[in-house]
């Protein structure tokens, strides 16, 4: 298994539906999972932090499955502005603060 | 969002020439991070910078690499030597809080080799 595996995609759908990226990782002992989204050669800016089963905030909900070492990201009530990469990111297990990329989920809302 | 700044924004340079890179991360901390984005490729880690010195390192990051906190506030990456394939873009990172915490990436240097 990779050490993050994304779907690239790319997600196309309209304005006002809901979408979801999975993403999977190989470190078990992994116990903080980020998403980071991404525009068109800008900085990969951070969306939401998982440290334990989930995360919600306003239309964004991240969901944490230990046991399959499996994470997701749920975007609810898309918006033209969410149109980005979306990059699931897990530290490393060597303790340095090392990030570890997955390749990005493409996603375009259209009008 | 605490913020990160880098310069230049982008730089053009020939083969074989030296560059380096600027970034001033969060003030207070003590680690930081460089990565690298090749156009298309995802977010690669380069190397990790804790209390001045290189705590960890990846394979990209040869002798041809070099990292140095020259004041207080300033981190530089340098390449002695540029090659076609360092064509990319440069993130420097700071940790929000503890190392394993969320990480703030500053907006990148375009490196573009000829």
């Amino acid at each position: 298994r990779k050490e993050v595996e994304q779907d690239p995609g790319p997600f196309n759908v309209p304005e006002g539906a809901t979408v979801a990226f999975n993403c999977t990782y190989s470190n078990s002992a992994s116990q903080s999972f980020f998403w980071y989204r991404q525009d068109c050669r800008k900085e990969p800016k951070l969306l939401m932090s998982v440290y334990s089963s989930g995360n919600e905030d306003g239309r964004f909900t991240a969901q944490l499955n230990r046991a399959s070492q499996y994470i997701s990201l749920l975007i609810r009530d898309s918006k033209l502005s969410d149109s980005a990469t979306y990059l699931c990111v897990v530290p490393s297990s060597s303790n340095t603060g090392k990030l570890i990329f997955g390749q990005g989920t493409t996603l375009q809302v259209k009008p | 969002e605490p913020e990160v700044t880098q310069t230049p924004s982008h730089q053009v340079t020939q083969m074989g020439q030296e560059v380096i890179l600027r970034c001033v991360p969060i003030s207070n901390h003590l680690y930081f991070y460089w990565y690298r984005q090749i156009l298309g490729q995802k977010v690669e880690f380069l190397v990790s910078f804790y209390n001045n010195e290189i705590s960890e390192k990846s394979e990209i990051f040869d002798d041809q690499f070099s990292v140095e906190r020259p004041d207080g506030s300033n981190f530089t990456l340098k390449i002695r030597s540029t090659k076609l394939e360092d064509s990319a873009m440069y993130f420097c990172a700071s940790p929000g809080g503890f190392v394993t915490d969320t990480q703030y990436f500053g907006p990148g240097t375009r490196l573009t080799v000829l």
